[in-house]
Parts: structure tokens; C-alpha cells; sequence
């Protein structure tokens, strides 16, 4: 069974420092995929990784991927508080268009 | 594009009662995929369609929960009886091969 572990869950910070968000998961798997919820609202696509050593920059954040590791991290750079979101990484269950196992999500609130 | 489209957006119904969701996939999209989101138990996919095709249902709760798709710009989700522990946030999602899956609104299930 595929697990996909987040840390940490819960993240406070201050507006202009960074920070990284972890994302284990536990088979092989060469798709991985960074989302963002807010409250209430449904969960947007924020990365695909598709390969080993990936890397996928968008503004203030950067994905990567290491599927020998089988980790991957979303780092923050000089946080604003308009990134403060839930964000979840999932793994595609198999190859191909297959479902997806989400990690239990970051809870990020940014101060100013 | 208008994005894959769900309805009803909240749903409140009484135990015992059946209940349907409704989706439209993004069109040209040949995946679709049904989440459930609670507190408890996250984000958890319950099962997912390949050209119309129904590949793994294996995150069907239980026999109370049934998915068609009976074209490939719609499908539905029922629940018959709903039970309160039904109570949940369903997602529906939509992807085109291997690409990353676009999330509905959701539906905000409430059974009492």
C-alpha cells in the first residue's frame, strides 16, 4: 500500500523567511504532484514532477524530486502572506493516468 | 475553459436517504476520478474511470456507494442509504493522459 508522508503538518511563519516542506512516500513512483487548498475552496495544481532530479520554480515556490530518496520538497522563499494555504503532495498510484494518494497536507499560516 | 463542473455544491439530507452527485469532466479529458476530503481521513480517492471505464474501485467505502459513467462528459456518484458518517467533501477530478488531474468545486455532503 502507498503512503505518502508530509511534514511538517503544521507550519506558522513569518512573512520574508523561508522555509521547506517535506513529502515522503514509500514505493516507486516517477509522478509526483504538488496541490494547494484554501479554506473551502477546492485544491489547485500548483507542480507536476514527472522525473527523477525535477525541479519546477513558481515565484515564491520550488518543487523537486529525488525518486531514489523517494522525497520530495516545496520550498518557500521570503514567504508573503498570500501563500498561507493547506498544501498537499500525492503520488500517482501506479504508471499512467491513475488515481492519486494525497499526503495528509501542510497547514501553512504566514504572518506578518 | 470552464473547468470541471459539480453539482450540487451542497447537499444536506437525512439519514437513510439516497443521494446523487453530479460531475462534467473537462471535455476532451479521458480520466475521471471521485475523492472524498474529511478531517479525519483527508483526501482519499474512491474511485476512478478510463474512457468511461470504471479501472479501481477499490476505495468504495462500501456496497451503499456506486459510480457510472455513462458518457464521457458525465458521471455520478450515489450513496443509498446515506449514513452521517457519509458527511464529507466529494471531489470530483479530470485528467488527459498522464497530465495532472484538474479538481471540481466539490460537493459539501451533509447527512443528518
Amino acid at each position: 500500500e502507498l503512503k505518502v508522508e508530509q511534514n511538517p503538518l503544521f507550519l506558522s511563519m513569518q512573512e520574508g523567511k523561508n522555509y521547506t516542506i517535506y513529502c515522503n512516500y514509500s514505493t516507486t513512483s516517477d509522478r509526483l504532484y504538488w496541490y494547494r487548498q484554501d479554506p473551502g475552496k477546492s485544491l489547485e495544481s500548483l507542480f507536476v514532477l514527472l522525473s527523477n532530479g525535477a525541479v519546477k520554480q513558481e515565484g515564491r515556490l520550488m518543487a523537486s524530486l529525488d525518486t531514489k530518496a523517494r522525497l520530495s520538497t516545496l520550498h518557500i522563499t521570503a514567504a508573503v502572506h498570500d501563500l498561507s494555504a493547506t498544501y498537499f503532495c500525492a503520488v500517482d498510484n501506479g504508471g499512467g493516468a491513475d488515481g492519486l494518494t494525497f499526503g495528509k497536507g501542510t497547514h501553512l499560516i504566514i504572518q506578518p | 475553459d470552464a473547468g470541471v463542473i459539480q453539482s450540487p455544491r451542497h447537499e444536506v439530507t437525512e439519514m437513510g436517504q439516497e443521494v446523487t452527485l453530479r460531475c462534467k469532466p473537462i471535455s476532451g479529458h479521458n480520466s475521471l476520478f471521485w475523492y472524498r476530503q474529511t478531517m479525519m481521513r483527508g483526501l482519499e480517492l474512491l474511485i476512478y474511470f478510463n474512457n468511461n471505464v470504471p479501472i479501481d474501485d477499490s476505495g468504495m467505502p462500501e456496497d451503499r456507494f456506486s459510480a457510472k459513467m455513462p458518457n464521457a462528459s458525465f458521471s455520478t456518484l450515489k450513496i443509498q442509504p446515506s449514513e452521517p458518517r457519509d458527511s464529507a467533501v466529494y471531489f470530483c477530478a479530470s485528467s488527459s493522459g498522464t497530465r495532472e488531474q484538474y479538481f471540481g468545486p466539490g460537493t459539501r455532503l451533509t447527512v443528518t
